[in-house]
């Protein structure tokens, strides 16, 4: 299994720019959720989804986007970059979302808005 | 709003020497208790975890973890650390009241151990 995989692993957008992060995992895992990672705070869950078809906000979902058509798929999207959005951007999965999960993170994408 | 709080942000340590890493959370009811490491360069992964039953939980690579309900707290604990501990360390907290795996990440510990 290749577990969680992320794409791309660098990127540089200009303010105003939208791109699409990629995350797809292959053990089946029903649920998804992206995080972003700043310095000092951790990381902050960004959207979830409990299965295909069903996406939720989390905690800083402004200038977001997410769906899940298929179980091996999470992309994010960002409509129009900003600054703010500078971030480490983690994907995760785990079997089913329960409380009692443990959560499998890909390696990250390390995005820089100008 | 349930919190999460790492109070030590960076940690430096010799090769051999005790660690304790604190974790306190916001009260809240039942808990699921976790800490994640990340290495340097690496995802971060599943060092312990904590439901129910004995308070003292052991994870990977000599890591354990005290439960105690009275202080809200999660510390992490190794008797000895080693070079390749050099890591960042996250303690996460999940509230059994959420609805779905919503997990509450502290700020992070980062370790860095001297040989």
């Amino acid at each position: 299994n290749a577990g969680v995989t992320q794409t791309p692993k660098f990127q540089v957008l200009k303010t105003g720019q939208s791109m699409t992060l990629q995350c797809a995992q292959d053990m089946n895992h029903e649920y998804m959720s992206w995080y972003r990672q700043d310095p000092g705070m951790g990381l902050r869950l960004i959207h979830y989804s409990v299965g295909a078809g069903i996406t939720d906000q989390g905690e800083v979902p402004n200038g977001y986007n997410v769906s899940r058509s298929t179980t091996e798929d999470f992309p994010l999207r960002l409509l129009s970059a900003a600054p703010s959005q500078t971030s480490v951007y983690f994907c995760a999965s785990s079997l089913d979302g329960s409380s009692t999960d443990t959560q499998y993170f890909g390696p990250g994408t390390r995005l820089t808005v100008l | 709003a349930q919190s999460v709080s790492q109070h030590n942000h960076h940690v430096i340590l010799s090769e051999a020497a005790s660690l304790e890493l604190g974790c306190n959370y916001s009260y809240g009811g039942t808990v699921n208790l976790f800490w994640y490491v990340q290495y340097p360069g690496q995802h971060l992964q599943l060092l312990l975890k904590y439901f129910s039953g004995d308070p003292l939980v052991k994870g990977i690579k000599g890591f354990e973890a005290e439960f105690i309900k009275s202080k809200f707290s999660f510390n992490l604990r190794k008797p000895s650390v080693q070079w390749s501990d050099t890591a960042e360390y996250f303690c996460a907290v999940n509230w059994n009241n959420n609805a779905g795996n919503m997990l509450t990440f502290g700020g992070g510990t980062r370790l860095m151990v001297k040989p």
